[in-house]
């Protein structure tokens, strides 16, 4: 019974690649977040969709774009592939925007060389 | 800029000893608090919230106490177990809806 589920759990692939990364989860809530974890463990908010709609989108390169097919639904695609996009992505979702509580899937580990 | 930071990097404590993790914040606009226990793998698990209209919470072992004259929020976990191992993060609401998380501390408990 995943609450949020990720796959792949590990991704390596050279630069230059396109890489995706699905999110899914089955609470019903309506919110979905991707972060990114860096090697120093420090977690930075990358998106935020709530009911298919982009909310939030912080400075990130428009070589990252979110999908959200339905609201249990958020991928991630990432365009030409960089060193320094190598790190933990996470995907999350709360009950509504207001509601802070959010449930974090087990992480993707994106590895390029 | 507005950030959220960890007093200490790591805290190393013997089993059954209290553990205390400390939290400084500087947006003092920010009105939820929570804290995040991260295990080695995994992702972040909510452990515990509070709004800045109180000062203290309790949970089951866990007490989260906000000191907004100083802007520092502390995690207190009681009788601390070996599963209690793990990166603790704070995090503020910022604006937009999202959370902004401190750089988290390693709580390292052993026997």
């Amino acid at each position: 019974d995943t609450a949020v589920s990720q796959t792949p759990k590990y991704l390596v692939t050279q630069m230059g690649n396109d890489k995706s990364i699905k999110c899914e989860q089955n609470l019903g809530h309506d919110t979905m977040y991707w972060y990114k974890q860096d090697s120093k463990k420090f977690l930075k908010i990358m998106f935020s969709y709530n009911n298919k709609e982009l909310i939030i989108n912080e400075t990130v390169p428009n070589r990252f774009s979110p999908k959200s097919p339905d609201k249990a639904h958020l991928n991630l695609h990432i365009n030409s592939l960089e060193l320094g996009d190598s790190a933990v992505y996470f995907c999350a979702s709360s009950q509504e925007v207001q509601i802070y509580e959010q449930y974090f899937g087990p992480g993707t580990r994106l590895t390029v060389t | 800029g507005e950030s959220v930071g960890l007093h200490l990097p790591t805290l190393s404590v013997q089993e059954g000893d209290n553990s205390i993790i400390n939290c400084a914040y500087s947006n003092s606009a920010s009105d939820y608090f929570i804290w995040y226990k991260q295990e080695s793998g995994k992702g972040p698990q909510f452990i515990i919230d509070i709004r800045s209209n109180m000062d203290k919470r309790q949970g089951q072992r866990v007490t989260v106490l906000l000191n907004k004259t100083v802007k520092h929020l502390s995690l207190q976990i009681a009788a601390t177990q070996p599963g209690d191992s793990a990166v603790y993060f704070c995090a503020e609401n910022k604006s937009g809806y999202a959370l902004n998380f401190g750089k988290g501390t390693s709580l390292l408990v052993t026997p």
